[in-house]
This record gives C-alpha cells, sequence and structure tokens, in this order.
C-alpha cells in the first residue's frame, strides 16, 4: 500500500512569507508526527497528534509554526513569516499508535525548505 | 541532559567488514531504542530496535545491543554491502513517553 507522502517535495520562498506543507498519512494510523531536520542533524521533533487533536505541540520553536489535522487524516505544518533559520527538511511520520508501544513510525520523504 | 551520543559521526569500511555504530544517553528512564536508516533523499527508515527488558537482538546482518547500566546501545552491521550506505540514526523514548530523541547520525560508506 501507500506510504506516507509529502508535498511539495521542495519549496523555495523569501524571509517573511507565510508556508504550508502537507502531510497524507498511512491509511488508518492514528498516530501522525512532524519533525525539523538540519543538516548534519537528526531529525528533531515538532509536534505530536494522536486523532484530530495535538497531544504535544512542545516542540514547535516559537509562535510562528502551527499544524492541524482537522479529520484525523492529511495533517499540514504551517508556518508564518519565515526565516532564513527555518531552512530545514521537514519530516512527516505515522504510526498506528504511540511509537513508545511499539508501533512501527513510518517516515514520509521530507519537504525541502529553502528560504532565502 | 537527554541529548544522545552518537559515535562515529562518518564510518568507512570495505565491503565484506563489519561496522559497529554507538550512543549513549543519561535518562535512565529511556526504555525504547529504535535504529533508523535514511538514504539520500528519502525519510528514515526503521531497521531494528531493542526495548530495556532486552540485552540484545539479532535480524539477519543486523544486531543491536544494550547496556541499561553504563546507558549505552549499539549497532552491529556484519557482512557489509554497498547498499548499506547511508546515514543511521539512533534514538531513544522514555517510558511512557512518544517524543523520541534522535542521534546526530552515522554517515557509514560501504566501499566495493
Amino acid at each position: 500500500g501507500a506510504g506516507v507522502s509529502q508535498t511539495p517535495s521542495n519549496k523555495v520562498t523569501e524571509k517573511g512569507k507565510y508556508v504550508e506543507l502537507r502531510c497524507d498519512p498511512i491509511s488508518g494510523h492514528t498516530a501522525l508526527y512532524w519533525y525539523r531536520q538540519s543538516l548534519g542533524q537528526g531529525p528533531e521533533f515538532l509536534i505530536y497528534f494522536q486523532g484530530t487533536g495535538a497531544a504535544d505541540d512542545s516542540g514547535l520553536p516559537n509562535d510562528r509554526f502551527f499544524a492541524v489535522r482537522p479529520e484525523g487524516s492529511v495533517s499540514t505544518l504551517k508556518i508564518q513569516r519565515t526565516e532564513r533559520g527555518d531552512s530545514a527538511v521537514y519530516l512527516c511520520a505515522s504510526s498506528a499508535g504511540p511509537q513508545s508501544f511499539g508501533e512501527t513510525q513510518y517516515f514520509g520523504p521530507g519537504t525541502r525548505l529553502l528560504v532565502l | 541532559g537527554e541529548n544522545v551520543e552518537q559515535h562515529p559521526s562518518t564510518l568507512s569500511v570495505q565491503e565484506g567488514d563489519s561496522a559497529v555504530i554507538k550512543c549513549t544517553y543519561s535518562d535512565s528512564a529511556s526504555n525504547y531504542f529504535p535504529w533508523y536508516k535514511q538514504e539520500l533523499g528519502k525519510g528514515p527508515q526503521l531497521i531494528i530496535d531493542i526495548r530495556s527488558n532486552v540485552g540484545e537482538k539479532k535480524d539477519q546482518r543486523i544486531a543491536v545491543t544494550l547496556n541499561k547500566t553504563a546507558k549505552h546501545f549499539s549497532l552491529h552491521i556484519t557482512e557489509t554491502q554497498p547498499e548499506d550506505s547511508a546515514v543511521y540514526f539512533c534514538a531513544r523514548i522514555r517510558g511512557g513517553s512518544y517524543i523520541p530523541t534522535f542521534g546526530r547520525g552515522t554517515s557509514l560508506i560501504v566501499h566495493p
């Protein structure tokens, strides 16, 4: 079956602009995670959804970042007033349940965001 | 802190050799330790994991060992092949949590 998909695969924007990044999880997966990966680093947790609600958004760096998952499936990560430091690969992952309970987390290919 | 230290950052081996990547952590409440392989342009893929009640787990050419007392765990790849070339990440999750903390990654290069 289809894996986790993310669109766009690449996004170039100018400083100060607004961007939306989309994640389509594996069908039926209730848990959805967003991560940010800078060059030469491991993924850094941003936010975790269980169903429609954000169970933990403690990784969001500031209030310019926001994510939604209105129907418990597709999720959108929104970044306002982008800064050059926001440039990174944004990864989405989904699982049938919380990873700590043994559920495998499946990652998408990521969206490469470049803020000029 | 709750960081995961991963070493080495780069590992170059000849095809057929073994490769070992080590990670250390400080949070004694950690109880789940996955390893991921990330190829260029792709997201990380889980290759093996281990829970804190087990000391070793093996899956064909890949094995993971865990020393809870010393707070370190290692990935072992035997009979390496060129297709094993990728970046490998260790991670840990605290019991009751769902937020993984990743190491900085090891770039493994297997020369044919």
